[in-house]
């Protein structure tokens, strides 16, 4: 089976632009869950998605948003970037509970 | 006082020893764990999960899971230099669904 992708890879932006990445998951995979990872705050639970649903949200300002596709595709946004949104973004997939697999993120850098 | 705790390394061991990872969680109706390796620019890796106490062997990995003192511990036999990464212990907390708390990872070097 082929893994969990992500795209783009990479991603710079300036502040105050949005960004959208995409996610999409183990093939059977119903479940996606995002993640930011940085140097000083590690690996932090942004939101979770089944069947289309939001089930699930970390402590994100309103600026993260996410959804899903009836196919479990997944895509995050953020809005009105900040230097601080500089980043590792992992999307995890799963079936529909338990272990999470991780794809390869997306490396976004705000200038 | 962090969700999960984690010694932050590096834990420095030579290659052939074992290498003792340890975690501590403080939501007590915490069911699931997890343990993920990641390189250096690299995504985390899944290598081991454990649900209930005791212990729980894989290949050369043992985990082990104490509820009661909220603990628990990855185990790496006749490490070897490809072992070096840092190792991130996650939990899922008794809120169910698929959010995982992680701890700030352990740096792990074995050394030749």
């Amino acid at each position: 089976k082929a893994g969990v992708t992500q795209t783009p890879r990479y991603l710079i932006k300036t502040r105050g632009q949005q960004v959208t990445l995409s996610c999409s998951p183990i093939s059977g995979h119903r479940s996606v869950s995002w993640y930011q990872q940085t140097p000083g705050q590690g690996l932090q639970f942004l939101f979770e998605y089944f069947s289309e649903t939001q089930r699930n949200k970390g402590n994100f300002p309103g600026r993260f948003s996410g959804r899903q596709f009836s196919n479990s595709r997944s895509e995050m946004n953020v809005s009105t970037l900040e230097l601080g949104d500089s980043a590792l973004y992992l999307c995890a997939s799963s079936f529909p509970q338990e272990t999470q697999y991780f794809g390869p993120g997306t490396r976004l850098l705000v200038l | 006082q962090k969700e999960v705790e984690q010694n932050s390394g590096p834990l420095s061991v030579p290659e052939g020893a074992i290498a003792s990872l340890n975690c501590t969680y403080s939501d007590r109706g915490s069911q699931s764990f997890f343990w993920y390796r990641q390189y250096s620019g690299k995504s985390p890796e899944l290598i081991m999960f454990i649900y209930s106490n005791g212990d729980k062997e894989d290949g050369r990995f043992t985990a082990q899971l104490n509820k009661a003192s909220q603990y628990v511990s990855l185990l790496i036999r006749d490490s070897q230099p490809s072992d070096s990464a840092t190792y991130l212990c996650a939990v899922k907390g008794s809120g169910g669904y698929n959010k995982l708390i992680f701890g700030a990872g352990t740096r792990l070097a074995v050394h030749p």
